[in-house]
């Protein structure tokens, strides 16, 4: 079967780094997306990785390899307002998006 | 642009009623997708159409129907609502079904079976 997982929570204090892991089994690999999710609104998109290596946008950096299954999204210099659910998704073979169950991140003060 | 929008944005049915849940995009983009949201699960597809007047089943279409007339808009139809089907409904849509092409999201749809 397809699987993906991802810890259910992490805890961060506003200013630090945090890396939230995301590691895969699908039935092919087209890609892996990692979307941002506030509680009550809809999933965004933040980054898409097909190559390995890391892939760098802002504060936020996404990771791949694609050998281990593995991807992580860096967050840098953290905020409150990145206080919200991360969602790591790979492209499957069918070209339709498997999603893991999010990771929660709280910052605190 | 407006995006994605969906309608309605709250719902409360009673078990075996029917309702349609729409959804418009303004991107003129092919390729439009219905999810549910589940509380401890990733978002699983429901159903999704690759272009005006195609549709295809996804990972839990039962108990679902959809429609897609215009390339613009996709239908979500419950038939006859069950307990089962109280979830968060987001429709997506991106140009096409390759990697670089991103999905965007309406801003959900909260139904309540009772």
């Amino acid at each position: 079967g397809q699987n993906i997982d991802q810890p259910t929570e992490m805890t961060a204090t506003e200013g630090a780094i945090v890396q939230i892991n995301c590691t895969y089994q699908t039935s092919g690999f087209n890609g892996l997306f990692w979307y941002q999710q506030h509680a009550g609104e809809a999933p965004t998109f933040l980054s898409y990785n097909v190559l390995d290596g890391l892939e760098e946008k802002g504060r936020f950096s996404s990771f791949l390899s694609r050998s281990k299954g593995y991807s992580y999204l860096l967050l840098k210099e953290l905020q409150m307002k990145d206080s919200a659910s991360y969602l790591c998704a790979v492209l499957d073979s069918n070209y339709q998006l498997i999603w893991g169950a999010g990771t929660k991140l709280i910052i605190k003060p | 642009n407006a995006g994605v929008t969906q309608t309605p944005k709250f719902r409360v049915l009673k078990t075996g009623q029917s309702m349609t849940l729409l959804c418009a995009q303004d991107m003129n983009h092919e390729y439009m997708y219905w999810y549910r949201q589940d509380p401890g699960m990733g978002l699983r597809l429901i159903h999704y159409s690759v272009g005006e007047g195609t549709t295809a089943k996804g990972e839990v279409p039962d108990g679902y129907n959809v429609s897609r007339l215009k390339k613009q808009n996709f239908l979500l139809g419950l038939e006859s609502a069950a307990p089962s089907q109280t979830s968060v409904y987001f429709c997506a849509s991106s140009r096409d079904s390759s990697g670089v092409n991103e999905q965007f999201f309406g801003p959900g749809t909260r139904l309540t079976v009772l």
